[in-house]
């Protein structure tokens, strides 16, 4: 079974630039989460896209966005990059009706996002 | 502000030694979750432990859950070089998976 996989590996933008970086989570996996991981500060939740819809998000300005299409792969976006945006930025899936609020997820190894 | 906090922030052990790293968290929870880390890749899933669980094995490690101290501690005995890692607990409430800022564990040869 193939895992969760990210796109691109490596990203270097110019501040003021927009990012966009790619998620394809496991196959049968509904949900989609995004986290950022930036130097010193931890794995801080982003988004979360369920069956198409955005269904949580954390504590981050508008100009970080994204969307789920219909086969369950997710997309976020980064608009007016600023150098405090430079992060390693993880996706994860996990399986849909996890009614035992389990939410266990699985992770992609990430796109680094370096902006300069 | 991040749901768990963990204790030591870096840890440094022998090969064959056993590692313990300690996780605190301040509210309700479903389940705390142990992932770890390598070198600033993606998290791997290690073990999940329920809100109505004490303790739980697998394979060389070991999860406890004391809910009235809000508190966790994975143990990972007979340590290897390859479990050198950052080592985070992640705490679930109503969907939510909010993580804590990781122990790094470096186990020397």
């Amino acid at each position: 079974e193939a895992g969760v996989t990210q796109s691109p590996t490596h990203l270097i933008k110019t501040r003021g630039q927009q990012a966009t970086l790619r998620c394809s989570p496991i196959s049968g996996h509904t949900s989609v989460y995004w986290y950022q991981q930036a130097l010193g500060l931890g794995l801080q939740f982003l988004l979360w896209y369920d069956e198409g819809e955005e269904r949580n998000r954390g504590n981050f300005p508008p100009r970080f966005s994204g969307r789920q299409f219909p086969n369950y792969s997710s997309e976020l976006n980064v608009n007016a990059l600023e150098l405090e945006d430079s992060a390693l930025y993880l996706c994860a899936s996990s399986r849909p009706g996890q009614r035992d609020s389990s939410y266990e997820q699985y992770f992609g190894p990430g796109t680094r996002l370096t902006v300069t | 502000s991040q749901q768990g906090e963990e204790d030591p922030q870096a840890l440094s052990i022998q090969e064959g030694e056993n590692a313990t790293m300690n996780c605190s968290y301040k509210t309700s929870i479903n389940n705390l979750q142990w992932y770890r880390q390598n070198s600033g890749r993606g998290l791997v899933h290690l073990i999940l432990i329920r809100s109505n669980e004490r303790e739980k094995h697998s394979g060389r490690l070991r999860v406890t859950l004391d809910t009235s101290k809000k508190s966790s501690s994975l143990l990972i005995t007979a340590s290897r070089a390859a479990d050198t890692a950052s080592y985070f607990c992640a705490t679930v409430w109503i969907y939510k998976l909010t993580f804590g800022g990781g122990t790094r564990v470096l186990v020397k040869p």
